[in-house]
């Protein structure tokens, strides 16, 4: 059953575009969200969360939105970077601390 | 740097073997977690510790044992290896075991089971 889901598992942006990148969850008790970036054999980095009682937060180039109706929040990179190129995960927790990972979805910035 | 540190980062053993993922915590952080990652799967939880005792249980197989030593340092060992069992292993920590505590990762074992 996954519980967090990123249906994309790839994105192609050119450079200073807006990058969006999307997760859809279905557990309710989720309270927590994250999202890592992650690059080839090195561990995820945190970049950016929000408590399910915001609907949005930002930080820099970075703004996460949820949608708790919908189940979903998005990841907003303005304007993206070529150093942005990674892979993205969407995580979520309930309480108890143990994060539920997406997928992935694979972030390439082109010049 | 994450503040989390993993050792070893590479290891190579046989199949039925046991190895031993050794995880150091951010300092003043209690809380440890152990992730699978393979090719397939992604990332998947397998186990959780805060302060010493076990919090959180996921898809670690009976085969895997972990723990949480006085000193916040855990280790998680791995025993009677299959192929399948190759992966890259995170360790992670923070600070607390409630919602809205950031969870940061260590740089992960690369674990080759042949």
């Amino acid at each position: 059953d996954q519980q967090v889901k990123q249906n994309s598992p790839s994105l192609s942006v050119q450079e200073g575009r807006i990058s969006i990148l999307n997760c859809d969850y279905t557990n309710s008790m989720f309270d927590y969200f994250l999202w890592y970036k992650k690059y080839p054999a090195e561990g995820p980095t945190f970049l950016i969360s929000i408590s399910s009682i915001k609907d949005k937060n930002e930080d820099g180039r970075f703004t996460v939105f949820l949608n708790k109706s919908a189940k979903h929040l998005s990841l907003h990179i303005v304007p993206s970077q070529p150093g942005d190129s990674a892979v993205y995960f969407c995580a979520a927790t309930a309480g108890a601390q143990k994060l539920v990972f997406g997928q992935g979805t694979r972030l390439t910035i082109n010049p | 740097d994450s503040g989390v540190t993993q050792t070893p980062k590479h290891l190579i053993t046989a199949t039925g073997q046991r190895v031993t993922l050794r995880c150091s915590p951010r300092s003043g952080d209690l809380s440890v977690y152990w992730y699978q990652q393979s090719l397939d799967q992604g990332l998947q939880f397998l186990i959780q510790y805060y302060n010493g005792e076990e919090r959180a249980k996921g898809n670690i197989l009976e085969r895997f044992s972990a723990q949480q030593f006085p000193d916040l340092h855990s280790e998680l060992n791995l025993s009677s290896l299959e192929l399948g069992d190759s992966a890259l292993y995170f360790c992670a920590s923070s600070a607390g075991s409630d919602s809205g505590n950031t969870i940061y990762f260590g740089e992960g074992s690369w674990l080759t089971v042949v």
